[in-house]
């Protein structure tokens, strides 16, 4: 596609489920970041992936957030046991290299019941 | 870590005036500085950036400063329209793209 795909775009989930939100960058970029918006904030920044490498996980809130790009494109970010606070949207954005024009997805707004 | 700072937090003028947003940063290996523009629903979106070699880049209404010495940038729109209405977004890219906390722009008519 022309641009970074996210989905689900809305995802629902009782308190205690595992979610998986995907991300699809555009095609041959290296660079791929995760961020969380909470209503009325800025991105917060997650996880940041150069190909298949994870270089900077400092931003994921708790060791129930998990990130992976196994084979440089596609990434998925995981949370397990979600809480109410984990209520966001998540941002998925890709560029050709760190510091270079950052392409964001549409994201997925999740709530946490 | 990389901090960044944005204000004003919101941003009220009629059409046609100008608007000005400032950001400050704490990182000085920072060498990239974009602008976003969000509107409701949507992700982000670049309306202009600015690398740490150049001071000043201009783009039709919109032009994005930078004082590397003294780490602060700032996005200056000129001939505000309604459509400029939105929340806009500074950044700076150190080892990850750090974001300010977010402006956000009402253009009345």
């Amino acid at each position: 596609g022309a641009g970074v795909s996210q989905s689900p775009r809305y995802k629902v989930a009782k308190r205690g489920q595992d979610v998986a939100l995907r991300c699809d960058p555009i095609s041959g970029h290296v660079s791929l970041f995760w961020y969380q918006q909470a209503l009325g904030q800025g991105p917060e920044f997650l996880t940041y992936f150069q190909n298949e490498a994870q270089l900077d996980k400092s931003g994921l809130p708790s060791d129930r957030f998990f990130a992976e790009r196994p084979e440089g494109s596609v990434s998925t970010l995981k949370i397990q046991r979600t809480q109410q606070e984990d209520s966001a949207v998540y941002l998925c954005a890709s560029s050709l290299a760190r510091a270079a024009e950052a392409f964001f997805g549409q994201g997925t707004r999740l709530t946490v019941v | 870590g990389e901090n960044v700072e944005q204000h004003p937090s919101t941003l009220s003028v009629q059409e046609g005036d100008s608007a000005v947003i400032k950001c400050t940063y704490s990182d000085s290996a920072s060498n990239y500085f974009p602008w976003y523009k969000q509107e409701l629903g949507k992700g982000p979106q670049l309306i202009i950036d600015i690398r740490s070699n150049v001071g000043e880049k201009k783009d039709q209404r919109i032009a994005v400063t930078l004082n590397k010495t003294a780490k602060h940038f700032s996005l200056h729109i000129t001939e505000t329209q309604p459509e400029d209405s939105a929340v806009y977004f500074c950044a700076a890219a150190g080892t990850a793209l750090i974001f300010g906390k977010g402006t956000t722009l009402s253009v009345s008519s």
